[in-house]
């Protein structure tokens, strides 16, 4: 069967450190790949989605990258991370067009 | 193009009452259609999918969701609510072979004892 991990589960930095949350899908091949940003008592937000490695599409600018290094990793990064940047971090994969499998999440908090 | 109208960002009801969330959609291609469900502090995890098949679909947990294509809907039921059932609820469409599904804004579900 097919999992997704995520990690750190939870996480408190500094204004203007850089950040690195990495997501892995097990069990599927050639997944699609998404990074979900959800802010305090709001909706989900499509960041970044990727339909195989190396290829990203960005859904918002902003100070954020994403990388797919293999083809069932998501890294999500930020050289400087703003206090905007804090919310609640989701990767999810899907097939063609079903549905979307999420992971645990991450949560971070930018002080 | 598509999107997603969840109407009612909180819904409050007594442990044992019907539950109904609203979803209306826009898709100008025949849509598939989700409803997901998050409890606090975790990803989303499906309740239920319409992929052209029965229009009645059936769910976890007890919940069904009906497609009415004249209406545009696919509004959530549950006949009889949990305290369980207490967590934030999402609709989302998919169509035309895009990957990029929409999601609605979300329901909060308030089950009050």
């Amino acid at each position: 069967s097919q999992t997704i991990h995520q990690w750190p589960a939870t996480l408190v930095q500094p204004v203007g450190s850089p950040l690195s949350l990495e997501c892995t899908v097990e069990g599927t091949s050639n997944p699609n790949l998404y990074w979900y940003r959800q802010a305090a008592g709001r909706g989900l937000q499509l960041l970044f989605y990727s339909v195989g490695i190396g290829q990203i599409s960005s859904e918002v600018p902003q100070n954020l990258s994403a990388s797919r290094p293999q083809d069932r990793q998501f890294i999500l990064s930020s050289k400087k991370l703003l206090l905007s940047d804090s919310g609640f971090y989701l990767c999810a994969w899907s097939g063609l067009v079903d549905e979307q499998f999420f992971g645990p999440g991450t949560r971070l908090t930018v002080l | 193009a598509q999107s997603v109208t969840q109407l009612g960002s909180h819904v409050s009801v007594s442990e044992g009452a019907l539950v109904l969330l609203r979803c209306n959609y826009s898709s100008s291609v025949p849509p598939y259609l989700f409803w997901y469900v998050q409890y606090p502090n975790q990803g989303l995890q499906l309740l239920l999918k319409y992929t052209s098949a029965a229009t009645l679909v059936k769910g976890i947990n007890g919940f069904e969701a009906e497609f009415k294509k004249s209406e545009t809907s696919f509004h959530l039921t549950k006949p009889s609510a949990h305290m369980s059932d207490a967590a934030e609820y999402f609709c989302a469409v998919s169509s035309g072979g895009s990957y990029i599904p929409t999601f609605g804004r979300g329901t909060s579900l308030i089950v009050h004892p």
